[in-house]
């Protein structure tokens, strides 16, 4: 057990709808960061946020958006999902600055798009 | 552009034999690689973390090796158990995110 959960664990939408993926991160960890992973590859960056903005982005288009709380909790948003968007979606947490320390995923959430 | 790379792809070994995965990477401008395991559709594993200036770092039947000047990193399993069973991803921190390889899928067989 890791300490970050991630909601909903599974995932069906159609192409063209809106999700949003929730992610709360370990106690004391005040940075999340976003990762997509098709099957068969490795997590692929999408974005980090820290103190409530973003403070980093991978390559990906901008329908793919992202929310810090105060709590550090996070949440990803995708609008207008395309079939290519189907993957495993990871959050992890961390504290900035901290090279020296293991980063934390939570379990996932499998989307699927039709 | 940093690039990870993991070989092999699959491995299938029995048990009770050691095994060595391999991971190499294009920029050695890295803060630290890591080793992860990742059981099926589950979310991943912190195995082992070598900072930039380590060359090795060990926990129980894992051993994981870095060497910066050539790119390379290896993970070494001890006495394999079929419970080892899983993908094996390496990656590296670089300007804030992890760049993972493509993970080494490991099938120990009783």
């Amino acid at each position: 057990e890791t300490g970050v959960t991630q909601s909903p664990t599974h995932l069906i939408k159609t192409r063209g709808q809106q999700v949003t993926l929730r992610c709360s991160s370990q106690s004391g960890h005040n940075t999340v960061s976003w990762y997509q992973q098709a099957l068969g590859q490795g997590p692929q960056f999408i974005f980090q946020y820290y103190r409530e903005e973003e403070n980093g982005r991978g390559n990906f288009p901008p329908r793919f958006s992202g929310l810090q709380f105060p709590n550090y909790s996070s949440e990803l948003n995708v609008n207008a999902l395309e079939l290519d968007d189907s993957a495993l979606y990871l959050c992890a947490s961390s504290r900035e600055g901290r090279t020296n320390e293991k980063l934390f995923f939570g379990s996932g959430t499998q989307l699927s798009v039709l | 552009k940093q690039e990870v790379t993991q070989i092999p792809a699959a491995l299938s070994v029995p048990e009770g034999e050691n095994l060595v995965l391999n991971c190499s990477f294009t920029d050695s401008a890295i803060y630290n690689l890591q080793w992860f395991r990742q059981d099926p559709g589950k979310g991943l594993t912190s195995l082992l973390l070598i900072q930039s200036s380590q060359r090795e770092q060990t926990s129980g039947r894992l051993n994981a090796s870095l060497d910066k000047s050539s790119g390379r990193s290896t993970l070494y399993i001890a006495a394999s158990q079929p419970g080892d069973s899983a993908t094996y991803l390496c990656a590296v921190l670089e300007g804030g995110k992890l760049i993972f390889g493509q993970g080494t899928e490991l099938s120990v067989k009783p």
